[in-house]
Order: C-alpha cells, then structure tokens, then sequence
C-alpha cells in the first residue's frame, strides 16, 4: 500500500488571492489526471481533468498543469473563495487502471 | 449529470456484527465499481474492484472474507463488513464507472461513516 501521514500538508491563503496545490505523481504510465475537492463528510468531487497528451488545460476559476518528465500536476484556483476550502487530492489513472489516488492537501482560506 | 448514492450514510454498530453498505448508479450503469477506504486526515485507499457478474477483485492486504463484494445489477454493489471491529472504523467511498469506454469517468458516492464500539 501507498505511504500516508497522520497530517495532511496545509496551505493557507487570504480571500482572494490565487492558490496553487502541487502533486507528485508515480506511475510514468498514467495517462489520466484528475484533481478532485473532498468536504469534510463528503465524497470527492471532481474539480478538473487533463490527459497526457496536453500539459495544460482551463476551467472555470481553475487551471491544471502537468509535467509528465518530472511528473508533476499542479492545480491553480485563481481568486480564492472561503468555499474553495477544503481537502484537494490529484489522482492518476490509465485505461485499464484503477485510480489512485495522492496524499491530499488540506487548503485553508483566510477570510 | 451521473450521480452515485450511498447507503447509509452513517452507521453505528456493536463488534461482531455484519454491516452491508449500498452503493447505487442512478441514472446511469455501471459495469465497474469500486470500494475505497479513507481513514481520518489520510487519501482513499483502494480497496476492491466489483464487476458486475463476477467477483471483485481485491487489492492487497485487504481481506476478501472480511469485505463481501456483491455487484448483483448494472447499477448496484454492495460491500458486507464482516464481524466489524473498532477498526473498521473509517469512512468508506463507491464510485462507479459510465459505460463500456474504460476505466476514465469514475463518479464517487457521498461515502458511508461506519463506527463499530
């Protein structure tokens, strides 16, 4: 099984400014990245998804980078909302693959 | 949208009793689904793959005659917690994959809280 710790990693931010999570990834075969927002009690939601064969992709107030030669994903949550706080996690999968899912990053917005 | 329901959504149970937790696609089927576990202040955990008509397929360390798995229909799993103990305790997760095209659009339940005293 993966590595976890008993404490998620925090970030904190003020209302307003942007945020950006950052996600190591493990699988050089992943072709599928997804990040997703869990509230506490609740089940993950998706928030956004990038394939292999693009290094950038843009949402509403979102935008996903991934760096497939150091393997690395990235979220960015352009002017943050006290409603964005919540717990992030990448996950990365591939056609015949479960996914799995990152460690998680508790983000905390300061109102 | 694809929306996934899990029942119950939180379940309290003495050691040694069976808790059956259901993990429903509504409005869409779903050949594949999956059971996570999720430990407080850690990431969901892999813990079994349930094909509709045949049998899960379990991840390692986590014990099948423990963690039933029944994926009776297109659009219900169940997952049976065996003679619970204090730890099984966590928060367990179903998500369901959309149709024939692979493994890619998963959609996650609300979870269920399982508390076994």
């Amino acid at each position: 099984g993966e590595s976890v710790g008993l404490h998620l990693p925090t970030l904190s931010v003020q209302e307003g400014d942007n945020s950006i999570i950052n996600c190591a990834y493990s699988n050089s075969a992943s072709d599928y990245f997804i990040w997703y927002k869990q509230e506490s009690g609740k089940g993950p939601q998706f928030i956004i998804d990038i394939r292999s064969n693009m290094d950038k992709r843009q949402g509403q107030r979102v935008t996903v980078l991934l760096n497939k030669t150091v393997k690395h994903l990235s979220l960015q949550i352009a002017a943050t909302q006290p409603g964005d706080s919540a717990v992030y996690f990448c996950a990365e999968n591939s056609i015949d693959t479960p996914l799995v899912f990152g460690k998680g990053t508790r983000l905390s917005v300061i109102a | 949208g694809a929306v996934v329901s899990q029942h119950p959504s939180r379940v309290i149970c003495k050691s040694g009793t069976s808790v059956k937790i259901e993990c429903r696609s509504l409005d869409f089927q779903a050949t594949t689904m999956f059971w996570y576990r999720q430990f407080p202040k850690q990431s969901l955990m892999l813990m079994a793959t349930s094909n509709e008509g045949s049998k899960a397929t379990y991840e390692q360390g986590v014990e099948k005659d423990k963690f039933l798995i029944n994926h009776a229909s297109l659009t219900l799993s169940t997952l049976t917690v065996t003679s619970a103990h204090p730890e099984d305790s966590s928060f367990y997760i179903c998500s369901a994959v959309r149709g024939p095209v692979g493994l890619y659009e998963q959609f996650f339940g609300p979870g269920t809280r399982l508390t076994v005293l």
